[in-house]
């Protein structure tokens, strides 16, 4: 079945230090899905991709769809401590096909 | 963007009771709402997927009698955990597919209720 590596598993970085973490798939898909989940709470669309070689910024975050459509990556940029959270991407093969979930990014920010 | 609500936001019950989770698009016709399940520390596990006006379509593996789900109108899908035991306590989040130009999806979370079954 689908399967999406998602990478780090967690970091632990200083307040204003850069972040970059990955995610793999073992197919194509065409649609990218960044989100964040604090404790306690859904998750919230951080960006979204639907185009091989895409990138797409939103605030201090920056993400790009693969160009062989089977990877993407999220950065952050001058980190800041509400940036403390889940980070999840999710994929998604075809229009109307399931999302499918990495195993999520803990990200913890030293002030 | 995109509102999901969902509620309640936390709810304990007694074990063998049943307990009704709603969730509601508030500004978008969702024809598809989704159903998680997730434990601590992990992703999320989709459960069903609910189809508005149709039955919904349940993950291999969840019993559909015990995971009631409605999706009555293109506003409000509902999960009824039937004769919950403590084992179902958990967090389960519901979401909202809505379609954006380009004919991209995007999908959108409520808040996510914590089941606790004593």
């Amino acid at each position: 079945g689908q399967q999406l590596n998602q990478s780090p598993q967690s970091m632990f970085i200083q307040e204003g230090e850069d972040v970059s973490m990955n995610c793999t798939s073992s197919s194509i898909f065409n649609t990218w899905l960044w989100y964040k989940q604090d404790p306690g709470e859904g998750p919230v669309l951080l960006i979204a991709l639907y185009k091989a070689g895409e990138l797409t910024s939103n605030g201090r975050l920056t993400a790009q769809f693969g160009i062989t459509r089977k990877d993407s990556f999220l950065n952050i940029s001058a980190s800041i401590p509400s940036d403390v959270g889940i980070y999840f991407c999710a994929g998604r093969e075809t229009s109307g096909s399931r999302l499918t979930f990495g195993e999520g990014t803990q990200l913890t920010v030293n002030p | 963007g995109a509102v999901v609500s969902q509620h309640p936001s936390r709810v304990i019950c007694k074990s063998g009771t049943s307990v009704k989770i709603e969730c509601r698009s508030l500004d978008f016709q969702a024809t598809t709402m989704f159903w998680y399940r997730q434990f601590p520390k992990q992703s999320l596990m989709l459960m069903a997927t609910s189809n508005e006006g149709s039955k919904a379509t349940y993950e291999q593996g969840v019993e559909k009698d015990k995971f009631l789900i409605n999706h009555a109108s293109l506003t409000l899908s509902t999960l009824t955990v039937t004769s919950a035991h403590p084992e179902d306590s958990s967090f389960y989040i519901c979401s909202a597919s809505r379609h954006v130009g380009g004919g991209g999806e995007k999908l959108f979370f409520g808040s996510g209720t914590q089941l606790s079954v004593l």
